[in-house]
């Protein structure tokens, strides 16, 4: 099993739509979690942080679930300008902070 | 603003060539990471640093070797260039208090 795991997409919705990505991981222990954006041949750039009483900026709320070793991330009302892959991420902190990037789940908003 | 800057953005290196791919950042954090990205693949690990001059392997250390002589420096070095080897490099921080990562634009590494 992939220590974090991502469907990468590509998931195709309309303007204004309510779109929803998952990510599971396998490390227990893991402390936080993060998604990232993304764009096409671009770097990535930290969007949210994830806590454990979820956390909402905006269109986005996150949620972490830490029985079932999932987080999650909810795009409301989604732009044109929303498409790009959305990273999920797992530290495991510690001295030598462990990090792991998930594969990516791919998003273009279609008007 | 944090900011981490790669040498370049495009490089063409040949077989067997011994390439360096330097990384600079403002923000004085001790931890700095090199990933390579690859399609389907997804971000791995080449090797990390939090410390001037400590090093410790990632997931895909073969092949390259790191060096970090100053805080604010941590140069990527492919030993002898392969076309395995061609890729998008990411040098990356952290900021130890929130655990978030701070990536550069990007190396996109060709070897032919």
């Amino acid at each position: 099993r992939k220590e974090v795991e991502q469907d990468p997409g590509p998931f195709n919705v309309p303007e204004g739509a309510t779109v929803a990505f998952n990510c599971t991981y396998s490390n227990s222990a893991s402390q936080s979690f993060f998604w990232y954006r993304q764009d096409c041949r671009k770097e990535p750039k930290l969007l949210m942080s994830v806590y454990s009483s979820g956390n909402e900026d905006g269109r986005f709320t996150a949620q972490l679930n830490r029985a079932s070793q999932y987080i999650s991330l909810l795009i409301r009302d989604s732009k044109l300008s929303d498409s790009a892959t959305y990273l999920c991420v797992v530290n495991q902190g510690g001295g030598y902070q462990k990090v792991t990037f998930g594969i990516g789940t791919k998003l273009q908003v279609i008007p | 603003d944090v900011k981490v800057t790669q040498s370049s953005r495009y490089l063409v290196k040949r077989t067997g060539e011994k390439v360096f791919l330097e990384c600079v950042q403002d923000m004085d954090h001790e931890n700095m990471f090199w990933y390579r990205q690859d399609p389907g693949l997804g971000l791995r690990l080449i090797y990390f640093s939090y410390d001037v001059k400590m090093k410790e392997k990632g997931d895909i250390p073969e092949g390259y070797s790191v060096s970090r002589e100053k805080k604010e420096r941590f140069s990527l070095i492919l030993e002898s260039a392969s076309t395995n080897q061609t890729s998008m490099y990411l040098c990356a921080t952290l900021r130890v208090a929130s655990y978030e990562q701070y990536f550069g634009p990007g190396t996109r590494l060709t070897v032919t």
